[in-house]
């Protein structure tokens, strides 16, 4: 029972570079989302999905971008890495947006 | 004001002693709301959900209470096992994603 799989764990990126983070579910949630934590500001909402197609933001979306093609897969796309961008990724999905949500292991994302 | 606030600690608290965690949230039309569990460089995981009647798990309860948009997290009998980052969590506005707390840490010492 996978749950929710992010890939890559680690990664080091230069400044300017860009890059997808990949997240797959396999419990046909509707729901998907994309956090970055940084330390002392918790886990910030970058974008979200309430199903396949159709995405939007959250609190932190600039720089980033996503798509959701089919009910699974929820790939994070950074256009040009930046320093600002180092932190760690979580992808999480659930039944509805109010329901509880299950976490990938993380993508710790550094940024030179 | 920020839509979850908690107390970011850390507390330190001996093994057997009884702690508790404080959250408020400023959406009052949340509905959903859940303590989560993040241990050093790992996934958040869920704890236990948050009723309106309260709740027990064991050692855990929890407490909500709409008028004053607060909620709560008592732990008795502390574990080492315990020591960790204590989430507290709420749904976004129109059930679009959860809303985390910067979180709680808690170490237990022996």
């Amino acid at each position: 029972n996978a749950g929710v799989t992010q890939t890559p764990k680690f990664q080091v990126l230069k400044t300017g570079q860009s890059m997808t983070l990949q997240c797959a579910q396999d419990m046909n949630h509707e729901y998907m989302s994309w956090y970055r934590q940084d330390p002392g500001m918790g886990l910030r909402l970058i974008h979200y999905s309430v199903g396949a197609g159709i995405t939007d933001q959250g609190e932190v979306p600039n720089g980033y971008n996503v798509s959701r093609s089919t009910t699974e897969d929820f790939p994070l796309r950074l256009l040009s890495a930046a320093p600002s961008q180092t932190s760690v990724y979580f992808c999480a999905s659930s039944q509805q947006g109010y329901t509880e949500a299950f976490f990938g292991q993380g993508t710790r994302l550094t940024v030179v | 004001r920020k839509e979850v606030e908690q107390d970011p600690g850390p507390f330190n608290v001996p093994e057997g002693a009884t702690v508790a965690f404080n959250c408020t949230y400023s959406n009052s039309a949340s509905q959903s709301f859940f303590w989560y569990r993040q241990d050093c460089r790992k996934e958040p995981k869920l704890l236990m959900s948050v009723y309106s009647s309260g709740n027990e798990d064991g050692r855990f309860t929890a407490q909500l209470n709409r008028a004053s948009q607060y909620i709560s997290l008592l732990i008795r009998d502390s574990k080492l096992s315990d020591s960790a980052t204590y989430l507290c969590v709420v749904n976004g506005q129109a059930g679009t994603a959860l809303i985390f707390g910067k979180g709680t840490t808690l170490s237990v010492s022996s």
